[in-house]
């Protein structure tokens, strides 16, 4: 099945800093999305991404669409320590009632203030 | 409630017991997903509902699982004979017209089967 690759499994990172993130996929996906999930939390939606291409900001966080529809990154600048957890990346294949959502396997933020 | 609420939010069982596990969705969403999330692993899709439309069951992985939602409310997924490997977070999301992208998830049920 589709899959989603996300590395490395976990970085660190001192506060303040700029860290950026990737994910990955063999497969055409039409919608990005990144998810980050505290401890104890479920996943909560951080950006969604609609169209290759596309650049979307939420505060200190930045996403793209890749242009080739098989990668997408995130990127958080100037980091806090809040920013800790585990940001998971999922695609979905088509719009649709049935397009279930591909999840990566999550890349887990230290932040060392 | 203002969110998913998913219950228990703990739960410690014995092998070859079987377990009910129960969510909440956001009123008014009509599509409700399970996950499986392994410690360590990204989001395992489990079920899907939309509406009254049949289920999707395909990521149920073996048939020790079902679930069940009355309408387009509560919704329980369910775990028969259980074993050490189906310990892991489980979780709810539910969602607006069926589509994945606004899907609001609940904070799961922490299974454990010993």
């Amino acid at each position: 099945g589709q899959q989603l690759n996300q590395s490395p499994q976990s970085m660190f990172i001192q506060e303040g800093e700029d860290v950026s993130m990737n994910c990955t996929s063999s497969s055409i996906f039409n919608t990005w999305l990144w998810y980050k999930q505290d401890p104890g939390e479920g996943p909560v939606l951080l950006i969604a991404l609609y169209k290759a291409g596309e650049l979307t900001s939420n505060g200190r966080l930045t996403a793209q669409f890749g242009i080739t529809r098989k990668d997408s990154f995130l990127n958080i600048s100037a980091s806090i320590p809040s920013d800790v957890g585990i940001y998971f990346c999922a695609g979905q294949p088509r719009t649709g009632a049935n397009s279930k959502l591909t999840f990566g396997k999550g890349i887990t933020l230290s932040v060392r203030p | 409630g203002a969110g998913v609420s998913q219950s228990p939010s703990n739960k410690v069982t014995e092998k070859g017991k079987d377990v009910e596990l129960r969510c909440d969705p956001i009123s008014g969403h009509t599509a409700l997903y399970w996950y499986r999330q392994r410690l360590g692993q990204g989001l395992e899709f489990l079920i899907y509902f939309q509406g009254n439309s049949a289920p999707d069951k395909s990521g149920l992985p073996s048939d020790r699982f079902s679930a069940e939602r009355t309408g387009e409310s509560v919704s329980t997924l369910t775990i028969q004979r259980t074993q050490q490997e189906d310990s892991a977070v489980y979780l709810c999301a539910s969602s607006l017209v069926g589509s994945s992208t606004e899907a609001f998830f609940g904070q799961g049920t922490r299974l454990t089967v010993v």
